[in-house]
């Protein structure tokens, strides 16, 4: 399996800009989570989806983000308008229901907002 | 909701030596404790966890120790090697919350000095 795909891996835009970030999780699994990680702040958990359905979103800074998961391999998250504050990695992970809670993080990516 | 801290922040250790990470949570409904090991230009990954109905778990050279009545859980990896270097997050799940919404504590940067 190619483990969770993410695009871009490298994204520089300027304030103001919109900004979408995508992700493809591993066939088969039911759970996909949408994290972000600064030095601040460390990993915060954003979203997470399950069955395509948006479960918990109350990570989600403000209303300039937004995410979707419109069937079981793609997801996105969208930022608009961008700001120099939403700089950071942001991880998509996902995971399968079963006693393994193991959550497969793709490669991540980085967002720079100048 | 849950809190997690980790201590230390950095932790730098001579080829060979052990290396021990600590994690402190503050939900006493939490059963669940993995550590994520995040590689430069990677996403975190799984290397072991815990449930709370053990009290210790070993792989090779790492192991997991839980205090369940002090609440927190210790990452040891013994014999440290220069590719044990990078970033070590531990994590817990709350009892009963659906799949998902692991807290993180903040990282520790581990480097091993060859």
């Amino acid at each position: 399996d190619a483990g969770v795909i993410q695009s871009p891996r490298h994204e520089v835009t300027e304030m103001g800009q919109e900004v979408t970030l995508r992700c493809k999780p591993i066939s088969g699994h039911d759970y996909l989570f949408w994290y972000r990680q600064t030095m601040m702040r460390g990993l915060e958990l954003l979203i997470y989806f399950n069955n395509n359905v948006p479960i918990d979103d109350s990570g989600m800074p403000e209303d300039r983000f937004s995410a979707k998961m419109p069937n079981a391999s793609f997801s996105t998250l969208k930022i608009q308008p961008s700001e120099p504050r939403d700089s950071a990695v942001y991880f998509c992970a996902s995971s399968f229901h079963s006693s393994s809670y193991e959550q497969y993080f793709g490669p991540g990516t980085r967002l720079t907002v100048t | 909701g849950e809190n997690v801290e980790q201590h230390p922040s950095t932790l730098s250790v001579q080829e060979g030596d052990s290396a021990v990470i600590k994690c402190t949570y503050s939900d006493s409904a939490s059963n669940y404790f993995p550590w994520y090991k995040q590689e430069l230009g990677k996403g975190p990954q799984l290397i072991i966890d815990i449930r709370s109905n053990v009290g210790e778990k070993k792989d090779q050279r790492i192991a997991v120790t839980l205090n369940k009545t002090a609440k927190h859980f210790s990452l040891h990896i013994t014999e440290t090697q220069p590719e044990d270097s990078a970033v070590y997050f531990c994590a817990a799940r709350r009892r009963g919350s659906t799949l998902g919404r692991l807290y993180f504590g903040r990282g520790t940067q581990l480097t091993v000095w060859p």
